[in-house]
């Protein structure tokens, strides 16, 4: 079935230094990647998504593309802040009216 | 827009009480509806999904139970609590113009002593 794999965390990072989060995944078909951000004690936010090869979605400074040859989605950003402190999650959705698939979650803390 | 509600925010239950948590979407229609439950420092675990009025999936079985009585309007419930049945609550929806892309609640966190 299809399946996502997200770096383990937590990642823990100086203010400014620049962010990666690995993200793979395995699908029949031709799915649609997203990243998701949950905020403590808050629920998931969409953070930026793409729906085919070589897209790249963005949002707050946050950049990933979909890789096609590589299976791949892999979030970044150049500076990351304090307030990017939270877990961000990988998913994929393929065909309509069924569940999101999820990746564990990276933890990302940002110390000053 | 579209906005989704969960609620109550935060319940603290005994062990063996019922549940019935709440989440209602507002601006669209004939939404797909999810449940997910987030243990403490863990992943997504999808309990429930429904594509229509009546129409419940179930993904994991256990405690609890979904009903889905209006359009817009997902139940959780319980008869028994088990203490294994803490957690961070949330709900989902998808559909119209944004089909395949998931919006969640707010969530509710659930504390069983």
């Amino acid at each position: 079935g299809d399946s996502v794999t997200q770096m383990e965390g937590p990642v823990t990072l100086s203010e400014e230094a620049f962010l990666t989060i690995n993200c793979t995944y395995t699908a029949t078909g031709y799915p649609s990647l997203f990243w998701y951000v949950q905020y403590p004690g808050e629920g998931l936010q969409l953070l930026l998504k793409a729906t085919k090869a070589d897209d790249k979605g963005s949002n707050k400074g946050f950049e990933a593309t979909y890789r096609k040859e590589t299976t791949s989605f892999h979030l970044e950003k150049g500076s990351v802040q304090v307030s990017d402190s939270a877990v961000y999650f990988c998913a994929l959705s393929t065909l309509g009216n069924t569940p999101l698939v999820f990746g564990k979650g990276t933890r990302l803390s940002v110390i000053a | 827009s579209q906005t989704i509600h969960q609620w109550p925010a935060t319940l603290v239950q005994p062990v063996g009480s019922p549940l019935s948590l709440e989440c209602t979407v507002e601006g669209t229609s004939n939404p797909n509806l999810y449940w997910y439950r987030q243990a403490a420092g863990r992943g997504l675990q999808l309990l429930f999904y429904s594509v229509g009025i009546g129409q419940i999936s179930s993904e994991v079985p256990q405690n609890l139970s979904a009903s889905r009585p209006q359009d817009r309007q997902f139940i959780l419930s319980s008869k028994k609590l088990l203490l294994s049945d803490s957690g961070f609550y949330l709900c989902a929806w998808e559909g119209g113009r944004t089909a395949g892309t998931q919006y969640f609640g707010p969530g509710t966190r659930l504390l069983v002593l």
